[in-house]
């Protein structure tokens, strides 16, 4: 099945440090890639959908300028947390989905998630 | 997108299957019904979908009534493997795959020994 990798998988660092999470499809090409939060016992939120050779589309709410989406590969979508704060501490998770699958209902895949800890 | 209901919890024998219901009575023609699992500490995993017919695949069963304002994922036997919060979502589809996932806070299963 369609595997999503992301890494790493666990960060700790200080406040201020800017922090880059990668999210790469390894088996199928993804235009569109989906970056999520979620804090403890909470569901998922959807922070932003990124789009391979174009500009992320953010959600109400989500800094575009604090949270850097760059989409540069069908394999590839990275996050990058700029100058985080222990607010930023959370669970960041994206997901994908097959280019090639041409029906609507084509689910999407996601990866293992990044725990961020800004101390 | 239509929203969904879920009970918070659930328990299950090991063993045992498990039926977890989903309420989704604003559900529109074009909406399909997507259940995904997450368990501790990890990414969510697609399960299964449909749109109108039950659905079965090597993981679970999909059974959606006839006016399509409610399902049920059945686990056939359930292994403590399977402890984790199943999520049901409802999405249109059609062209673009921009369509958002709305997540709900799901159903939390403990399947116990």
């Amino acid at each position: 099945g369609a595997v999503v990798s992301q890494h790493p998988s666990r960060v700790i660092c200080k406040s201020g440090t800017s922090v880059k999470i990668e999210c790469r499809s390894l088996d199928f090409q993804a235009t569109t890639m989906f970056w999520y939060r979620q804090f403890p016992k909470q569901s998922l939120m959807l922070m932003a959908t990124s789009n391979e050779g174009s500009k992320a589309t953010y959600e109400q709410g989500v800094e575009k300028d604090k949270f850097l989406i760059n989409h540069a590969s069908l394999t590839l979508s990275t996050l990058t947390v700029t100058s985080a704060h222990p607010e930023d501490s959370s669970f960041y998770i994206c997901s994908a989905r097959d280019a090639r699958h041409v029906l609507p209902d084509q689910p999407q895949h996601f990866g293992d998630g990044t725990r961020l800890s800004i101390l | 997108d239509a929203k969904t209901t879920q009970p918070p919890s659930m328990d299950c024998a090991e063993g045992r299957a498990a039926n977890l219901p989903c309420n989704h009575s604003t559900i529109s023609g074009n909406e399909y019904v997507y259940w995904y699992r997450q368990i501790h500490s990890q990414g969510p995993q697609y399960i299964i979908h449909g749109l109108k017919n039950n659905e079965t695949n090597e993981m679970a069963s999909l059974i959606i009534t006839e006016d399509r304002k409610s399902s049920t994922l059945i686990l056939p036997h359930a292994t403590l493997r399977d402890t984790a919060v199943y999520y049901c979502i409802v999405r249109v589809g059609g062209a673009g795959n921009n369509r958002k996932l709305i997540w709900g806070l799901g159903t939390s299963l403990a399947v116990n020994p």
